[in-house]
Parts: C-alpha cells; sequence; structure tokens
C-alpha cells in the first residue's frame, strides 16, 4: 500500500536531548513537509522541501533541522535549542504539481519532561 | 497579517442547520486552495480542493472569490459526524509551499 509513515507514534524525551522523527513516504512524491500543531492550534509549518537535497525554513524553523537526502525520507531533528519542543509533529508529502493535495503521516506526539 | 486566516470558532449548531465557514489568503498569486477536516488528535485528511468555478460534493460546496481573496466551505444538512475542525489550506507560491489556517471548531449537536 502506498503511503506516508510516521515513526514513533508517540515520543518521550528528556529535556536537553535531541530527537529524530521519522518520515517516509512510498508516493513517489517530491515534496514534503513538516508541520507542527499544539493544543486548540492550526498547525505551523516547520520545513518544507520540494526536491531531494533541498529544503526551506518554514515559519517556526528555529530549533528544528532537518534533511532530505532521499525522495522518501525526510527526518526532523528537534534540538535542544527548541524551547517548547512538545507538540503534535505531522509530516505530509505532495506531488510537485501546485494542485495536488497533500497527504499526511498519522503524526508524532513528542512530550519532553 | 496572517497568511491565511479563518474564522474564529467553535460554532456550535443543531442537526440539520447550515453552515458557512470563510477563510482569507494574503497572497494574491495563491494558486491552489483545500478544505481539510482533522479530527481531534488525528491528521488532517482533504475534504475536498477549491476551484474557480466552485465546486460541490454532496453537503458540502467550496467557493473561491479571487478578487476578494477569500475561499469558502458551506454544510449543508448538518449531521453529528460533520463536527470536527475544518482547516483552509492555501498554495502560496509556485513549488508548493503549503500554509494552513488555524481552524475552525464545527460542533453539531442534537
Amino acid at each position: 500500500d502506498g503511503g506516508i509513515t510516521q515513526s514513533p507514534k508517540y515520543l518521550f524525551r528528556k529535556e536537553g536531548q535531541n530527537v529524530t522523527l521519522s518520515c517516509e513516504q512510498n508516493l513517489n512524491h517530491d515534496a514534503m513537509y513538516w508541520y507542527r500543531q499544539d493544543p486548540g492550534q492550526g498547525l505551523r509549518l516547520i520545513y518544507y522541501s520540494q526536491i531531494v537535497n533541498d529544503f526551506q525554513k518554514g515559519d517556526i524553523a528555529e530549533g528544528y533541522s532537518v534533511s532530505r537526502e532521499k525522495k522518501e525520507s525526510f527526518p526532523l531533528t528537534v534540538t535542544s535549542a527548541q524551547k517548547n519542543p512538545t507538540a503534535f509533529y505531522l509530516c505530509a508529502s505532495s506531488p510537485r504539481d501546485e494542485n495536488t493535495e497533500a497527504f499526511f503521516g498519522q503524526g508524532t506526539r513528542l512530550t519532553v519532561v | 497579517r496572517k497568511e491565511v486566516e479563518q474564522d474564529p470558532g467553535p460554532f456550535n449548531v443543531p442537526e440539520g442547520a447550515t453552515v458557512a465557514f470563510n477563510c482569507t489568503y494574503s497572497n494574491s498569486a495563491s494558486q491552489s486552495f483545500f478544505w481539510y477536516r482533522q479530527d481531534c488528535r488525528k491528521e488532517p485528511k482533504l475534504l475536498m480542493s477549491v476551484y474557480s468555478s466552485g465546486n460541490e460534493d454532496g453537503r458540502f460546496t467550496a467557493q473561491l472569490n479571487r478578487a476578494s481573496q477569500y475561499i469558502s466551505l458551506l454544510i449543508r444538512d448538518s449531521k453529528l459526524s460533520d463536527s470536527a475542525t475544518y482547516l483552509c489550506v492555501v498554495n502560496l507560491e509556485y513549488g508548493n509551499k503549503l500554509v494552513f489556517g488555524a481552524g475552525t471548531i464545527l460542533r453539531v449537536k442534537s
């Protein structure tokens, strides 16, 4: 089955530790995105990538880093510099054609204690 | 000004009611528009794309007004199962930069 997979679904980390969230898609999509969602809030764009080996900062990139070494993978690292990392993280992908929808993974709920 | 703004919620409506949401966007060069639905603690899922000519899918109608830079979603004959958060999504530039509105909560009550 084609789709986009995020892992793990729940993640707990101690304050001050870096953590990497996985996002893999087998839809052959060029574009991939990372969003953050806080309780009762909308989605805010962290980073996005339109093509392999290229990515751009979104609205809230500080404290995060990404890589796009392979078309199917777009991991997100939440660094210790992120002041308030506890949130719901959503990864999405879409074809490069701007008129098509984005498909989401099931999300990773990160809790930093 | 935010790139994408939506009506504040929540909207509390009885079953059978008609409810409308609006969403405005700031970039006049935006090319594509979508409405997504998000259930509690789940990922967003596409409800419908929004075309210049408007489009309808059963009880749902979406419209685009480029001159005023807003899109709308109309839900007729609301069902309990329509209760969710509705997210307006705009592709702000060529090459896919998808920006979401903050979402509007809809609660349909019996």
